[in-house]
């Protein structure tokens, strides 16, 4: 079975542009979470959603959003940005939301922002 | 709300040394733990994880770790590195309960270079 996909693999976006980030889960995984890895940190919790809903946000601005669609694939949308939000996004998968629900993580957005 | 500490950025090892990776948590909940590894370019792998039972927990690939509960720790440790070995590996907890135990809590990772 195929894994979690993301894509654009790299994007380079100027500041105030707007980003959208893509991933598709793991077939029959109905939870998608988004977590934002900074060069030299541990990946930062963004977004959970389930079912199409959101479960839970991290400690992210507004400029941060995200939806899942119906398939449970899901976009991240990130607005005005700025250069710190230079990172890898990453998009981890799920069967529920359960602690004991293994996330698996796909290979990642490369965003720069100049 | 969760902390992890990786002790250390980097360990340098020799091929077929040990090895042991050290990671410290706080919490003021019971938590479930988890070794992810990131080799160059790549997404996060899940390498071994503590739910419950034996608090030794083993990888296929012969990492293994422990789950000190007094000590709050979860050092990971591999009896001889390969150089293939090379990546930064990340502890994680999640926890047991509450309206978040989906939410993954990261250390900030350990390099680890396998030199031969």
């Amino acid at each position: 079975d195929a894994g979690v996909t993301q894509s654009p693999t790299h994007l380079i976006k100027t500041r105030g542009q707007q980003v959208t980030l893509r991933c598709s889960p793991i077939s029959g995984h109905k939870s998608v979470s988004w977590y934002q890895q900074v060069l030299g940190q541990g990946p930062q919790f963004i977004f959970q959603y389930y079912e199409k809903e959101e479960r839970g946000r991290g400690n992210f601005p507004d400029r941060f959003s995200a939806r899942q669609f119906p398939n449970y694939s899901s976009e991240l949308n990130v607005n005005a940005l700025l250069l710190g939000d230079s990172a890898l996004y990453l998009c981890a998968s799920s069967y529920g939301t359960g602690g004991t629900d293994t996330q698996y993580f796909g290979p990642g957005t490369r965003l720069t922002v100049l | 709300a969760q902390s992890v500490t990786q002790l250390d950025s980097q360990v340098p090892v020799f091929e077929e040394a040990p090895v042991e990776l050290r990671c410290n948590y706080s919490s003021s909940v019971s938590v479930y733990l988890f070794w992810y590894v990131q080799y160059p370019n790549q997404g996060l792998q899940l390498l071994l994880k503590y739910l419950s039972g034996s608090t030794l927990v083993k990888s296929i690939n012969g990492f293994e770790a422990e789950f000190n509960k007094s000590q709050t720790s979860f050092h990971l440790r591999k009896p001889s590195v390969h150089i293939s070995d090379t990546a930064e590996y990340f502890c994680a907890v999640s926890p047991r309960s509450g309206g978040s135990n989906y939410k993954l809590t990261f250390g900030k990772g350990t390099l680890l270079t396998v030199n031969p």
